[in-house]
């Protein structure tokens, strides 16, 4: 099952906008992190925020958690076209023994920047 | 090189072969992972492994068996194929000194099933 889901499914906007992508879980986690699909392409990791952290910096990405909210944002400032491409975000659960530390991905947002 | 490779990176198949999708990864992580990913549905967990004698199932590995040959290779094999499974298959790893599971994605093999 799906412990994340991002939020919109789909987003255009024009180059040199900002981009806002947003993802809520069900459950406790010890981080959630981001991913970027290029169009048919492997998944790449972007940046990983853990539970007690609340923002976190990575070039022009800007990440937000609220856990008592179950949230969390993925800010993409000055869009270019070359950041058109799948997005998604994954919870890793804690660690309560035994065979864990798989992440659950949500099913993403498609993120189109028009020059 | 890639760190995560995948072969055949496209396959196109019959119902009923039997088909084997093979992973390799030269970055020594102990933790490798196989997803498949359909449209609108993201990514879902097949089967994973956290070393060569540890073999879970995922969230959906009926229809699928594993081999963990090697700390290096990871098999994903369909023993009868079936048009559902039709779909993008992505094998991952990560690294087991960190307690963050950030994992390293191959490139996909897409396969299909006529």
């Amino acid at each position: 099952s799906q412990q994340g889901e991002e939020d919109p499914q789909a987003l255009s906007i024009q180059e040199g906008e900002n981009a806002t992508m947003n993802c809520s879980y069900k459950t406790s986690i010890n981080n959630l992190q981001w991913y970027r699909q290029n169009s048919g392409r492997g998944l790449v990791h972007l940046i990983l925020i853990r539970s007690n952290e609340r923002e976190k910096h990575s070039g022009r990405l800007r990440v937000t958690l609220d856990t008592s909210k179950k949230s969390s944002s993925l800010l993409i400032t000055a869009s270019r076209a070359a950041d058109t491409a799948s997005y998604f975000c994954a919870t890793d659960p804690p660690n309560s023994g035994g065979s864990n530390y798989k992440l659950t991905f949500g099913k993403g947002t498609l993120l189109t920047v028009n020059p | 090189d890639a760190d995560v490779t995948q072969t055949p990176r496209n396959r196109i198949t019959k119902t009923g072969k039997r088909i084997m999708l093979e992973c390799s990864q030269t970055k020594g992580h102990d933790r490798m992972y196989w997803y498949r990913q359909d449209p609108g549905l993201g990514l879902r967990l097949i089967y994973y492994s956290f070393d060569v004698k540890d073999i879970n199932k995922g969230e959906i590995s009926d229809g699928y068996s594993v081999s963990r040959q090697a700390q290096a290779k990871f098999s994903l094999s369909l023993e009868s194929a079936i048009p559902n499974q039709t779909a993008l298959y992505f094998c991952a790893t990560s690294d087991a000194s960190t307690p963050y599971n950030e994992q390293f994605f191959g490139p996909g093999t897409r396969l299909t099933v006529l």
